[in-house]
């Protein structure tokens, strides 16, 4: 069951630019978390946002978590060549005591020089 | 460097032939994940374990097995009874999950199954 619904499904920007990615849920969750997979490659974990928490930074990276609206926010900013990848958001229910992460189904961006 | 190492990076199934796939892990994590992913979509979870020997199905668990004998391995093998197995497949593990706390998971760089 994909609970995360991440929006766009694909971005093209240049670099230099701002990137901003969405994900919507459907249950409660107890923290959020964005990850980045470069192709052919692994997950790799970027930041994790608790659910008593609105907003978190990381570098260039700004995550934003609105529980009300179930709904979270990604801002790369200055967005670099090396940033083409996709994006996936990832919720932890609390439903369930030991229940495993559920991933979106991505935004993927391309950051053309 | 502490990480997880999945094997092989490449892997060719014949029709009604299990194959196995290795997942190695060296940061003593306490729970491991298997999880399937098709083209341009996102992950699908296979299995995972939050202690040894004690698996829970995903949301997508037929057709595959897992053992988790040792802390540092948790393979997967895909069964000739699951009919669409070409997929990329991968391992992750993360300390254990705490009260109303999901932590962070770290990946493997997958395998890729093909059907020959």
């Amino acid at each position: 069951s994909q609970q995360g619904e991440e929006d766009p499904q694909a971005l093209s920007i240049q670099e230099g630019e701002n990137a901003t990615m969405n994900c919507s849920y459907k249950t409660s969750i107890n923290n959020l978390q964005w990850y980045r997979q470069n192709s052919g490659r692994g997950l790799v974990h970027l930041i994790l946002i608790r659910s008593n928490e609105r907003e978190k930074h990381s570098g260039r990276l700004r995550v934003t978590l609105d529980t009300s609206k179930k709904s979270s926010s990604l801002l790369i900013t200055a967005s670099r060549a090396a940033d083409t990848a996709s994006y996936f958001c990832a919720t932890g229910p609390t439903e369930g005591a030991g229940t495993a992460l559920i991933f979106g189904k991505g935004t993927t961006l391309s950051v053309s020089s | 460097d502490g990480g997880i190492t999945q094997s092989p990076k490449y892997l060719f199934r014949k029709e009604g032939q299990n194959v196995t796939l290795s997942c190695e892990q060296n940061l003593n994590h306490d729970a491991m994940y298997w999880y399937r992913q098709d083209p341009g979509q996102g992950l699908r979870l296979i299995y995972y374990s939050q202690i040894v020997n004690d698996f829970q199905k995903g949301d997508i668990a037929e057709g595959y097995s897992v053992s988790w004998e040792k802390k540092e391995s948790f393979p997967l093998t895909v069964t000739s009874a699951q009919k669409n197995p070409t997929a990329f497949y991968l391992c992750a593990s993360s300390p254990p999950y705490r009260v109303y706390s999901n932590q962070p998971q770290h990946f493997g760089d997958g395998t890729r199954l093909s059907i020959l």
